[in-house]
């Protein structure tokens, strides 16, 4: 079974700080990692993926992520907080199993990130 | 707008009535997930489609639960008998199995509250 944690349920920066997002997961071979943005009464929004090759991957809106595979993280970092970015932030996972294997994400319980002016 | 979308946006029913949700998902994409998601939670995937044939369905799905996309291209998602346990915002998504587009674009969802 394929599970995603977030262990922070909220993380609160000031505006112009660099932010992390935490994310863990867990999953047989090698993962697909997502992250997705959730504003008030709207849908998930697509920011980031690691599908293979660099580890470092760069999303909309200025964010990027890191996939450190020895650490099972895909943790969302930003260098410069905005308030704008406060949202509730969701990763995700899928593992690779080939054409008859899953396709659904699992995704954490998600992180709520607050940016003070 | 060439995004999914879905309807209706909130749906308020008595506990034992019947809901039908319509997702329209992005027009090239062949793949078709619900996911539902309560609140303080993620979203907890419920079914998925690749063109007409339905490739999955999670323990979640009940049998009141049935969902269809018999063009491949709307779907839809049934609950039957609803219970109050039923409430939650149901999300629909979808893909393109081309290149790596990996990545699944989500409606707004559907809100649906059982009293």
């Amino acid at each position: 079974a394929q599970s995603v944690a977030q262990p922070e349920d909220q993380v609160n920066v000031a505006e112009g700080n660099p932010l992390t997002v935490k994310c863990t997961y867990s999953v047989s071979g090698n993962p697909y990692l997502f992250w997705y943005v959730q504003y008030p009464n709207r849908g998930l929004q697509f920011l980031l993926k690691y599908i293979t090759g660099d580890n470092l991957v760069k999303g909309s809106y200025g964010f990027e992520a890191e996939f450190n595979k020895s650490q099972t993280s895909f943790h969302l970092k930003k260098p410069s907080a905005l308030v704008s970015d406060s949202a509730l932030y969701f990763c995700a996972v899928r593992a690779i199993l080939g054409d008859t294997g899953r396709r659904a994400l699992t995704f954490g319980s998600g992180t709520r990130l607050q940016v003070q002016p | 707008d060439t995004g999914v979308s879905q309807d209706p946006r909130h749906k308020i029913t008595k506990r034992g009535q019947n809901v039908t949700f319509r997702c329209d998902p992005i027009s090239e994409h062949n793949r078709l997930y619900w996911y539902r998601q309560t609140l303080g939670q993620g979203p907890e995937f419920l079914t998925y489609f690749q063109n007409e044939a339905q490739l999955e369905k999670s323990r979640l799905l009940s049998d009141r639960f049935s969902a269809e996309r018999p063009k491949g291209s709307f779907s839809t998602l049934e609950i039957q008998r609803t219970e109050q346990g039923d409430s939650a915002m149901y999300l629909c998504a979808s893909s393109l199995t081309r290149g790596s587009s990996y990545e699944q674009y989500f409606g707004p969802g559907t809100r649906l509250t059982v009293t």
